[in-house]
């Protein structure tokens, strides 16, 4: 079964750093998003994407934020400078269809910054 | 706005009894609800949806759910409880007008020998 695949697993980072999260989606989804979660806390949605373009983002996601499909199959997440509170656990999600499909989760990437 | 509630942060069965994991949802619309798990250092997986077809949704591993209107529930169930259950569950409702998923707090299901 096709699947969403993250990398790294898990990335350290000193504060301040740029980061970038990688993630490849299922090959014919459309949507893309971006969850984080931090430790103890809710899964909370960051971004959407389709067509090139967010089409939602939460509060979270600040000018400190940005994300790229820069070819036809990497949909990545930067963080400029990174934070202590960016210290969680990122997901990366495709779907085929905006309404009626799930959405498919990969492993996710445990960001930690020190 | 959508929300769900899940009413139990935790909850603890012995393998070969019956599992209930509790959620209430909030929606002005007719919901989109799942129910995803995730097992330790793994990433979530999809159990179930409810898209207004039937009531009673079969998932994976033996899972159900039932969606109550009249209750606004949308509780997990299965009759019969293994190890590799133990996971944290996460009751989800979409977002209508974004498609974002809204998670809840999450159940951690411990399954006792």
């Amino acid at each position: 079964e096709p699947e969403v695949t993250q990398t790294p697993s898990h990335q350290v980072t000193q504060m301040g750093q740029e980061v970038i999260l990688r993630c490849v989606p299922i090959s014919n989804h459309l949507y893309f998003y971006w969850y984080r979660q931090i430790l103890g806390q809710k899964v909370e949605f960051l971004v959407s994407f389709y067509n090139n373009e967010i089409s939602e983002k939460s509060e979270i996601f600040d000018d400190q934020f940005s994300v790229e499909r820069p070819d036809g199959s990497n949909f990545t997440l930067k963080i400029r400078s990174t934070k202590l509170e960016d210290s969680a656990m990122y997901f990366c999600a495709s779907s085929l269809t905006f309404s009626n499909q799930p959405q498919h989760f990969g492993d996710g990437t445990r960001l930690s910054i020190l | 706005a959508q929300s769900v509630t899940q009413l139990d942060s935790h909850v603890s069965v012995s393998e070969g009894t019956p599992v209930l994991l509790r959620c209430n949802y909030s929606s002005s619309y007719s919901p989109s609800l799942f129910w995803y798990v995730q097992h330790p250092n793994k990433g979530l997986q999809l159990l179930l949806k409810y898209t207004s077809a039937a009531t009673l949704v079969k998932g994976i591993n033996g899972f159900e759910a039932e969606f109550k209107k009249s209750e606004t529930s949308f509780h997990l169930t299965k009759p019969s409880a293994h190890m590799s259950d133990a996971a944290e569950y996460f009751c989800v409702v979409r977002d209508n007008q974004g498609g974002k998923l809204i998670f809840g707090q999450g159940t951690e299901l411990s399954v006792k020998p």
